[in-house]
């Protein structure tokens, strides 16, 4: 049980194009979802909180109009990177709020490279 | 300073040792800690939740916390090879996950 999936698991595209990235709770309903963003032996870092049926609540730092959040559905979120550019490129991570409020359970993740 | 501190490491030891990785923190309101194992561009996997000082106990796996100190650790008894991986710790912060850098494990055979 558990199982968070993410699509597309890889996606390249040129500077300046948006990328919209899906995350889905397989066997269970999240009210929850938050996305990570994590470079190339880095830690992963919190971008930001979204909550089924209102707005995105985003860290400090992260665009929110570039990196549009929506949470239609107890089991789907998505993110899209907005005119995405090379410094955007990036492992990009989302969980889910797991069945105890106390854990999350994570995605595979989306590798993306902007040209 | 980093609410939490983790050595990156590489660390290398040869199958069957013991591993002990390592995280400080600094916030006492911390309540929550984890151990999450995440393979080569691949997704964090849970390993190991505790909430209390002590240890706590999952097979090869022993989580210990001990929050007069702020400090957490996780061993690995018998390592084996597919261990390699980079195990990071998690502190939760209000339903926010607060992770280390990580630790680059490699377990030769």
């Amino acid at each position: 049980g558990a199982v968070v999936s993410q699509h597309p698991s890889r996606v390249i595209c040129k500077s300046g194009t948006s990328v919209k990235i899906e995350c889905r709770s397989l066997d269970f309903q999240a009210t929850t979802m938050f996305w990570y963003r994590q470079f190339p032996k880095q830690s992963l870092m919190l971008m930001a909180t979204s909550n089924e049926g209102s707005k995105a609540t985003y860290e400090q730092g992260v665009e929110k109009d570039k990196f549009l959040i929506n949470h239609a559905s107890l089991t789907l979120s998505t993110l899209t990177v907005t005119s995405a550019h090379p410094e955007d490129s990036s492992f990009y991570i989302c969980s889910a709020g797991g069945p105890s409020a106390d854990t999350q359970y994570f995605g595979p993740g989306t590798r993306l490279t902007v040209l | 300073q980093k609410e939490v501190e983790q050595d990156p490491g590489p660390l290398s030891v040869p199958e069957g040792a013991i591993v002990s990785l390592n995280c400080t923190y600094s916030n006492s309101a911390f309540q929550y800690f984890m151990w999450y194992r995440q393979y080569s561009r691949k997704g964090p996997e849970l390993l190991m939740y505790t909430y209390s000082s002590g240890n706590k106990e999952d097979g090869r796996f022993t989580a210990q916390v001990d929050k007069s100190s702020k400090y957490i650790s996780l061993f690995i008894r018998d390592s084996q090879p597919s261990d390699s991986a980079t195990y990071l710790c998690a502190l939760d912060q209000g339903g926010k996950l607060i992770f280390g850098q990580g630790t680059e494990l490699s377990v030769k055979p």
